[in-house]
């Protein structure tokens, strides 16, 4: 079974509408992170949270809230979608313990809004 | 601002040796990562640099300047299944990556 899984894999929608992307982890992580990939340029961060109290800005939150329901649990929603917010969306993980601290993704959802 | 930069695309044959170079202009350094990402799929951890020198991981290795904010991953006896994208990324002084776009690396028979 994946350590960090993404819902759904993939998802049309269209310009307005209201979307959820969730991500669940069996690591243990305390720390969570949603990045968007678009081609070209490099993963850009949304938004993080390095325990369930704890939320923080990326530098591209604009049009993006997440909640942090539980430990393993961290949803981005795209309160009113648009056509720039097409990309391939990546939730990771990480433990924040060790010096590296390294992050650990999630299968990815690829979403696009028409 | 922060930077960095990456080849965008390299070719190579099998069972050669590939050298990726990484350079990076970034508030503050602590530490550097290079993943891997086959087209469509999750980022995979392959190496991390924090010190100056070289890190071996069987066919991948992994070297770091930091005085001239250089890194490069190597690639030795390169198989097909490394035709992917690798991906360099920095972490600030913030504590935030900073991500490289990515070098296709194209393995040909």
């Amino acid at each position: 079974d994946a350590d960090v899984t993404q819902t759904p894999r993939n998802r049309i929608t269209k310009t307005g509408k209201r979307i959820m992307l969730e991500c669940s982890q069996t690591k243990g992580h305390d720390r969570m992170y949603w990045y968007r990939q678009d081609p070209g340029l490099g993963l850009q961060l949304i938004y993080y949270s390095f325990d369930v109290k704890d939320i923080n800005k990326g530098e591209i939150s604009d049009g993006y809230s997440v909640s942090r329901q539980a430990q393993a649990k961290f949803s981005l929603s795209l309160e009113s979608a648009i056509p720039n917010q097409t990309a391939l969306y990546f939730c990771a993980t990480s433990v924040g313990a060790d010096g590296a601290d390294t992050q650990y993704f999630g299968p990815g959802t690829r979403l696009t809004v028409l | 601002g922060q930077n960095i930069d990456q080849p965008t695309e390299m070719t190579a044959t099998e069972g050669a040796i590939v050298q990726i170079n990484c350079t990076y202009q970034t508030s503050g350094f602590n530490g550097l990562f290079w993943y891997q990402q086959h087209a469509g799929e999750a980022p995979t951890f392959l190496s991390y640099n924090v010190l100056d020198g070289l890190e071996e991981k069987g066919r991948f290795s992994s070297f770091l300047s930091r005085s001239k904010g250089y890194s490069y991953l190597l690639l030795k006896e390169l198989q097909m299944k490394d035709s992917a994208s690798y991906l360099c990324a920095v972490r600030d002084s913030n504590y935030q990556l900073i991500w490289g776009a990515g070098t296709k690396l194209i393995i040909k028979p």
